[in-house]
């Protein structure tokens, strides 16, 4: 049972690149997230989607987009890669959105440099 | 607006004693908590949490305390082990909203 699979778990790009980060949970929830984490900053919520069909902006969605595949995949994509967005970003599921008995699961991250 | 604080950026506490995290919150909206723990190069995980409506929750080595008035909270644990080192998240919910708001993590270092 892999949970949630993040791909790459690295990631170089210069200034301007675009790039797609992946992300696919076998887990059969229905919510997923995208958070980033930032030294001092926590975890703060960029996207996520409720169900199946569906997407959200959360804290800080600027810069980002995302495409819910089917129940299983939950893609970001950076058109246009700043400074500002190195980080690392950590994908999330949970059975439902944001419930008390439903906490989230997440992947092991993508480490993202942007020169 | 940080809503959610953790600001103990670190600790360090001897293998066997008590480990005491700590969390204040400013939205008297928030009714759920929740504590996540991370190892390097992990995503977190889940560890436990509590409803607005208790003012502790245990789980073996594990206690939440809730300090309504104070919109304060705590996590203990005891006996602390060498596998207690990680970053740990709090982390909170309103109702009705759509996202958790996370601390911004305390270092658990645990000396043997």
């Amino acid at each position: 049972n892999a949970g949630v699979t993040q791909t790459p778990k690295f990631q170089v790009l210069k200034t301007g690149q675009s790039m797609t980060l992946q992300c696919a949970q076998d887990m059969n929830h229905n919510s997923m997230y995208w958070y980033r984490q930032d030294p001092g900053m926590g975890l703060r919520l960029i996207y996520y989607s409720a169900s199946e069909g569906t997407t959200d902006k959360g804290e800080v969605p600027n810069g980002y987009n995302v495409s819910r595949l089917n129940k299983r995949e939950f893609s970001l994509r950076l058109e246009s890669a700043a400074p500002s967005q190195t980080s690392v970003y950590f994908c999330a599921s949970s059975e439902l959105l944001s419930s008390y008995n439903s906490p989230l699961h997440f992947g092991n991250g993508t480490r993202l440099t942007v020169t | 607006d940080q809503q959610v604080k953790q600001n103990s950026p670190s600790l360090s506490v001897q293998e066997g004693r008590i480990s005491i995290l700590n969390c204040d919150y400013t939205n008297s909206m928030f009714d759920y908590f929740l504590w996540y723990k991370k190892y390097p190069a992990e995503g977190p995980t889940f560890l436990i949490s509590i409803s607005s409506i208790k003012d502790k929750n245990e789980d073996g080595r594990f206690t939440v305390f809730l300090n309504k008035s104070a919109k304060h909270l705590s996590l203990h644990i005891v006996p602390s082990q060498p596998g207690d080192s990680a970053v740990y998240f709090c982390a909170a919910h309103s109702r009705g909203a759509q996202k958790l708001v996370f601390g911004q993590g305390t270092r658990l270092t645990i000396n043997p």
